[in-house]
């Protein structure tokens, strides 16, 4: 009864380093999504891939990439950690239910600081 | 997507209902209302939602009023892990969006014994 697992849950790095943050869906979703939230803010998204092979930005995109690898993983990348991008990150996904999207599932959260 | 405003916070006993208001007055026809929440340190949980008609599931209510303009949850019996951040947002029907959600800042509700 996994859901969305992101892994690690926490991570610290210093300013310049990278790191990718993985997220995998065992609920056969076509639709998986980046978010993060600072505090006191609601979430803002990233990126999200509609379907495997596709993906695309969107509200805060810049200093990200992301990589859709397959029906399940979807990754995201900070190539050079900045103290901005301090934050906690979610993934999601959602599926499709006769032609309509159903509601996203949400993991518990990559918690990121960036010295 | 429509904005929606709700109050930033709001407190309620055990046992008794929350009833947790959102306006979206600049909402369109083909908009739905959805509500998710998030605990304390956990990601979003869906909870419920609706395009004009009264809706209800295991865990709450929405009631939208008929001009669609506002919306309120409910918690029928609200219990102490039911304190956490209320989300209101509005966005395009399912068949139309493949579901991208905005959120704003939410309700913090805090549930006391």
């Amino acid at each position: 009864n996994a859901g969305v697992t992101q892994t690690p849950k926490f991570q610290v790095l210093k300013t310049g380093q990278s790191m990718t943050l993985q997220c995998a869906q065992d609920m056969n979703h076509n639709s998986m999504y980046w978010y993060r939230q600072d505090p006191g803010m609601g979430l803002r998204l990233i990126y999200y891939s509609a379907s495997e092979g596709t993906t695309d930005k969107g509200e805060v995109p810049n200093g990200y990439n992301v990589s859709r690898l397959n029906k399940r993983e979807f990754s995201l990348r900070l190539e050079s950690a900045a103290p901005s991008q301090t934050s906690v990150y979610f993934c999601a996904s959602s599926g499709t239910d006769r032609g309509e999207n159903q509601p996203q599932h949400f993991g518990d959260g990559t918690r990121l600081s960036i010295l | 997507d429509a904005k929606t405003t709700q109050p930033p916070s709001m407190d309620c006993a055990e046992g008794r209902a929350a009833n947790l208001p959102c306006n979206h007055s600049t909402i369109s026809g083909n908009e739905y209302v959805y509500w998710y929440r998030q605990i304390h340190s956990q990601g979003p949980q869906y909870i419920i939602h609706g395009l004009k008609n009264n809706e209800t599931n295991e865990m709450a209510s929405l009631i939208i009023t008929e001009d669609r303009k506002s919306s309120t949850l409910i918690l029928p019996h609200a219990t102490l892990r039911d304190t956490a951040v209320y989300y209101c947002i509005v966005r395009l029907r399912p068949t139309d969006s493949w579901g991208k959600l905005q959120f704003g800042a939410g309700t913090q509700v805090v549930v006391t014994p």
